[in-house]
């Protein structure tokens, strides 16, 4: 089955600095990366995905770039802020199936 | 509109009684899924409901997990004989059919003392 591996596990930044969180994963038949975020005491919510035919997708202060050779993604937040301070997730699989999950970063933003 | 729901949010029970943990999803959307979350871990894929085919039920990690998906909408997820391993907080994701998007509910926290 997939394994997904996730680091770092922990990761303050100052905030307006950039933070990036980077997961790998080992099957190569997955097809789909989502990344969530989870807030204290509510479920993740998903801020960005990407396709495996996709190398690089962007959404305003968020991007992942996806290395389908070296079967890694990361995560990427520029200009962080106060309100990014929470714990994020990356996934697998392949489209339309059950997700697998890293374990976790969860990042603190100082203002 | 509403999103997916789940019921209790926090459940404390004994050990060896039983818990029904119940999920809510969208509205139409035929796929879900229920995770466990343990203590500073990542999300562990419990079972998939999708559509009317057989469940996947490959994640449940003993056979005191199951559960059920009635008339295509609600599931419930239940322990029974619980341990205190069980602790953790329980989500549930629904989607849309084969879609990529799984939209979580808030999670039951159970404990078990």
């Amino acid at each position: 089955g997939e394994n997904v591996e996730q680091h770092p596990s922990t990761l303050s930044v100052q905030e307006g600095d950039s933070a990036v969180i980077k997961c790998t994963y080992s099957d190569s038949a997955s097809n789909y990366f989502p990344w969530y975020k989870q807030e204290l005491g509510k479920g993740p919510q998903l801020i960005i995905d990407i396709r495996s035919n996709v190398g690089e997708k962007k959404d305003q202060r968020i991007a992942v770039t996806l290395n389908k050779t070296a079967k890694h993604f990361s995560l990427h937040i520029t200009e962080t802020q106060p309100e990014d301070s929470a714990v994020y997730f990356c996934a697998a699989s392949k489209i339309g199936n059950q997700f697998y999950f890293g374990t976790g970063t969860s990042l603190t933003v100082i203002p | 509109g509403a999103g997916v729901s789940q019921s209790p949010s926090n459940k404390v029970t004994e050990k060896g009684k039983d818990v029904e943990l119940r999920c809510d999803p969208i509205s139409g959307h035929t796929a879900l899924y229920w995770y466990r979350q343990s203590l500073g871990q990542g999300l562990e894929f419990l079972i998939y409901f999708q559509g009317n085919s057989a469940p996947d039920k490959s994640g449940l990690p003993s056979d005191r997990f199951s559960a059920e998906r009635t008339g295509g909408s609600v599931s419930t997820l239940t322990i029974q004989r619980t341990q205190q391993e069980d602790s953790a907080v329980y989500l549930c994701a629904s989607s849309l059919l084969r879609a990529n998007e799984q939209f979580f509910g808030p999670g039951t926290r159970l404990t078990v003392l």
